[in-house]
């Protein structure tokens, strides 16, 4: 079936350290995953996305993992700021089907 | 250059009722997709309008239909609320694929009470 799930619903990290946020899928057929950021209030805001015929691809302080070995997709993100804090999403689009399947999310909280 | 706008950005309305939720896409996509967030989830696909026409649908029920008009912008509808229909309605556009540039617009959030 559909499902992406995050291993941990909260994390807890203090400001300057580097972060990571793990998601299991389990559709072997997605071909695109995005992790997204959602404050409160708002959308999800788009941060980073791989497609399947990658394993790693990096941004400004974040860098995404896949390994389609396990159907695992981490983000990690470098020297955190207070503006990190949100829930982030991982979600992924099966091929062909055109629309994103998210997990439930996890909360990142920024200590001082 | 807007991004996806959504309106209202808060609503409430009466279990029964009927509502109808609207959305315009960031200029130069032609693609519009509705998604359901309940409190502490993440979004649910609803269903994905292009060319006017439902493209895709997500399970939900007959209640949830919805629009697109030729200027793009689409609208979501649900009949009869109920209690559970309470969520951040979130519209999302694209250029026909996702991996083409997926944006979401801010939501409404709906009460139903």
């Amino acid at each position: 079936g559909e499902s992406v799930g995050l291993h941990l619903p909260t994390l807890s990290v203090q400001e300057g350290d580097n972060s990571i946020i793990n998601c299991a899928y389990s559709n072997s057929a997605s071909d695109y995953f995005i992790w997204y950021k959602q404050e409160s209030g708002k959308g999800p805001q788009f941060i980073i996305d791989i497609r399947s015929n990658m394993d790693k691809r990096q941004g400004q302080r974040v860098t995404v993992l896949l390994n389609k070995t396990v159907k695992h997709l981490s983000l990690q993100i470098a020297a955190t700021q207070p503006g990190d804090s949100a829930v982030y999403f991982c979600a992924e689009n099966i091929q062909g089907a055109q629309k994103l399947v998210f997990g439930q999310g996890t909360r990142l909280t920024i200590n001082p | 250059d807007a991004g996806v706008t959504q309106s209202p950005t808060h609503l409430i309305k009466t279990r029964g009722q009927q509502v109808t939720l609207r959305c315009s896409p960031k200029s130069g996509h032609d693609t519009v997709s509705w998604y359901q967030q309940a409190l502490g989830q993440g979004p649910q696909f609803i269903f994905q309008y292009y060319e006017e026409e439902e493209r895709q649908r997500g399970n939900f029920p007959d209640r949830f239909s919805g629009h697109q008009f030729p200027n793009y912008s689409s609208e979501l509808n649900v009949n009869a609320l109920l209690l559970g229909d309470s969520a951040l309605y979130l519209c999302a556009s694209s250029l026909d694929r996702v991996e083409r540039g997926y944006t979401f617009g801010s939501g409404t959030r709906l009460t139903v009470v």
